[in-house]
């Protein structure tokens, strides 16, 4: 089946870049997924990248896909405390409509 | 409107009772989904509904029971369940099928415990 790893833990400081990795094994999908996960909440998506492209920004995202080492990052400019949260990388098994989340990260950021 | 909408947010149920959880969209989209979220994991699919028929059920055990009475509404519907079903109840949409960008909203879940 596929696997998605994430780290467990991130610790920042605030107005510090924070980067978010993940890896994944299935490497038929389209699109891979961010979504962030704040305590008691759903999941809100934050942003996505396209399986041709190196690397998408959106404001203060920065999302930095490696096909060849099936390797996703995701780049927080200028992190902030609200940014504190779980964050998901997400694939779509083998194209289908069934996402399969990573372990997700625990971002916390200190002032 | 980009919102997907559940109740109850918090449901307390005895191993006997039946309950239903609901999901509403009003984005058009044609994919909808349950996913269940015990603590400090990630979310796991349950089933997928796909413009109205159910397409993925993970070998979700028969105490739970989808239905999608038309395309904005999901429910799911709860009977006989177990301590170990208490999790968070997560419902998600999509616009479109798989291998196109299922770019999935969730709503804020429904926080389930079985006493």
């Amino acid at each position: 089946g596929e696997d998605v790893e994430q780290s467990l833990f991130l610790s920042v400081r605030e107005g510090d870049s924070s980067v978010i990795n993940c890896t994944y094994t299935d490497s038929s999908s389209t699109y891979l997924y961010w979504y962030k996960q704040e305590p008691g909440a759903g999941l809100q998506l934050l942003t996505y990248i396209f399986s041709n492209m190196d690397m998408k920004q959106d404001q203060r995202l920065t999302v930095l896909l490696n096909k060849k080492d099936k390797h996703l990052s995701l780049r927080i400019a200028d992190t902030q405390t609200g940014d504190s949260a779980i964050y998901f990388c997400a694939d779509p098994y083998r194209g289908t409509d069934k996402l399969i989340f990573g372990t997700g990260t625990r971002l916390q950021v200190f002032p | 409107d980009t919102e997907v909408t559940q109740t109850p947010k918090h449901l307390v149920m005895g191993m006997t009772n039946k309950k239903s959880l609901k999901c509403e969209q009003h984005m058009g989209h044609r994919a909808m989904y349950w996913y269940k979220q015990k603590a400090k994991k990630p979310p796991e699919l349950m089933f997928v509904y796909s413009y109205e028929k159910l397409s993925i059920n993970e070998s979700v055990p028969s105490r739970f029971s989808p239905e999608c009475p038309n395309s904005s509404l999901l429910n799911l519907h709860l009977h006989a369940l177990q301590p170990e079903d208490s999790a968070l109840y997560l419902c998600a949409s999509s616009q479109d099928r798989a291998g196109t960008n299922t770019e999935a909203f969730f709503g804020q879940g429904t926080r389930l415990t079985v006493v």
